[in-house]
């Protein structure tokens, strides 16, 4: 495996389901991201890792619960999600979270519908 | 905070025309910009970034981009467009102090017609 993968790449949920999303990272990057693409709105940051430390939080209902074991895993836990968290999930990395001129490097992302 | 904002949502072009898209950030100072492709079913790749230097940047699959300041603009061009290109189109801006938080715009929905 190259890049950045992401699994599973279709899901399907209730509303009181647990399930969890997967990326892995084959790139040695320190940084790990989880988006939300909703249809018509800008790519929203979730979630931010640092060297499997917890640097960004934007304000995600807990209902969405990220873990990053390592520098080349990344989790988001779900439970008890509502219709409109339905989306497509990217997780991307860099090399180093610090400098904004790295390039991202993305995940084909998980389709999330919540029933 | 910095922002960007993609004014087209969906283009269509003809093979073989040439191909603009529109880019213009909110940033307090020289910003690093990007433009990323996401093709369907597919992860956002990048085409190519500007950080500093000269202000026309090349970039992947016979893409370029020319930073202007006095516009706040950062648009996309190609001058022919293949069947293949069909895709949305993502501009973002990154801060240059601090940690690395990238704002994306919308998108452009590109459409290839024979």
């Amino acid at each position: 495996e190259t890049g950045v993968t992401q699994t599973p790449r279709h899901l399907v949920m209730g509303m009181t389901n647990k399930k969890s999303l997967k990326c892995e990272q084959h790139l040695g990057h320190n940084a790990m991201y989880w988006y939300k693409q909703s249809a018509k709105k800008p790519l929203e940051l979730m979630f931010v890792y640092s060297l499997e430390e917890r640097v960004e939080n934007n304000s995600v209902p807990s209902r969405f619960s990220p873990e990053c074991p390592n520098s080349s895993h990344l989790f988001l836990h779900l439970h008890t999600l509502q219709p409109e968290d339905s989306a497509l999930y990217l997780c991307a990395s860099s090399q180093d979270f610090s400098r904004g001129y790295n390039e991202q490097f993305f995940g084909p992302g998980t389709r999330l519908t919540v029933l | 905070a910095q922002s960007v904002t993609q004014p087209d949502i969906h283009i269509t072009v003809s093979e073989g025309a040439s191909l603009e898209l529109r880019c213009n950030y909110s940033y307090g100072a020289t910003p690093y910009l990007f433009w990323y492709v996401q093709s369907p079913g597919q992860g956002l790749q990048l085409l190519l970034k500007y950080f500093s230097g000269d202000t026309l940047v090349q970039g992947i699959k016979g893409f370029e981009a020319e930073f202007k300041r006095s516009q706040s603009s950062f648009n996309l061009r190609k001058p022919s467009v293949h069947w293949s290109d069909a895709a949305e189109y993502f501009c973002a801006v990154g801060a240059t102090g601090g940690y690395q938080k990238v704002t994306f715009g919308t998108g452009t929905k590109l459409q290839v017609i024979p």
